[in-house]
């Protein structure tokens, strides 16, 4: 069965930077796309960025100013976000997802990460 | 960018009630948009893809409709375990953007 493995909650100081993993299984990693997607306390979902598995190819949202980076190691089924300078607006559950590829790709997550705290305090 | 907007923003409702939820695009989507369950605590739920396509294992009760700018997502007759909050997102540019979310509870 198909299945999104993040890690482990985080605290960090301001200034900081965080890298969360999503480890995939269940299925051909290089055939699918992996997106992050963000939710603050009571806040609506954020996109943040995804990453084609299979040729690297990334995409970012430009609310982030440069501060993410999106990589995968195919051969770990892994991909990581990496976000910088962290204030306290970072505090966030911090989602991967699934998503298709390709010409006939019509975009929706079908599987999702269990989701990482990032707390972000001095 | 593309603003998603649901209405309304929370309802209460019973076992039973017909339940439905809207979302506008700020601009035409033609018929990327995908509805998200989403329970407390937990990661969302894929429920419909391309505004009408039920994804597997999710029950009939659900169902989507729309083009364009405006679309509903539709529970038939709700049950114990759809209280919950759902989201609309789009899928058709960059960057992917979900509407405020409706809350549904008793």
């Amino acid at each position: 069965q198909v299945q999104l493995l993040q890690s482990g909650a985080e605290v960090k100081k301001p200034g900081a930077s965080v890298k969360i993993s999503c480890t995939a299984s269940g299925y051909t990693f290089s055939n699918f796309a992996i997106h992050w997607v963000r939710q603050a306390p009571g806040q609506r979902l954020e996109w943040m960025g995804w990453i084609n598995a299979g040729t690297g190819s990334t995409r970012y949202s430009q609310n982030f100013q440069g501060r993410v980076t999106i990589v995968r190691d195919t051969s770990a089924n892994t991909a990581y976000i990496e976000l910088s300078g962290l204030t306290s607006e970072d505090t966030a559950v911090y989602f991967c997802a699934r998503d298709c590829t390709g010409d006939k790709c019509r975009s929706h997550y079908d599987y999702w990460g269990q989701g990482t705290l990032i707390t972000v305090s001095s | 960018d593309i603003q998603m907007t649901q209405s309304p923003s929370s309802l209460s409702a019973s076992v039973g009630d017909r339940v439905i939820i809207t979302c506008r695009a700020s601009q035409t989507i033609t018929n990327c948009l995908n509805w998200y369950q989403q329970r407390p605590g937990k990661a969302p739920r894929l429920l419909i893809y391309t505004t009408s396509t039920l994804q597997d294992g999710v029950p009939s009760r659900f169902s989507g409709s729309g083009s364009g700018t405006d679309f509903t997502l539709t529970i038939s007759s709700l049950q114990p375990e759809d209280f919950a909050t759902y989201y609309c997102q789009q899928g058709c540019s960059v960057p992917r953007t979900f509407g405020q979310g409706t809350k549904v509870d008793i």
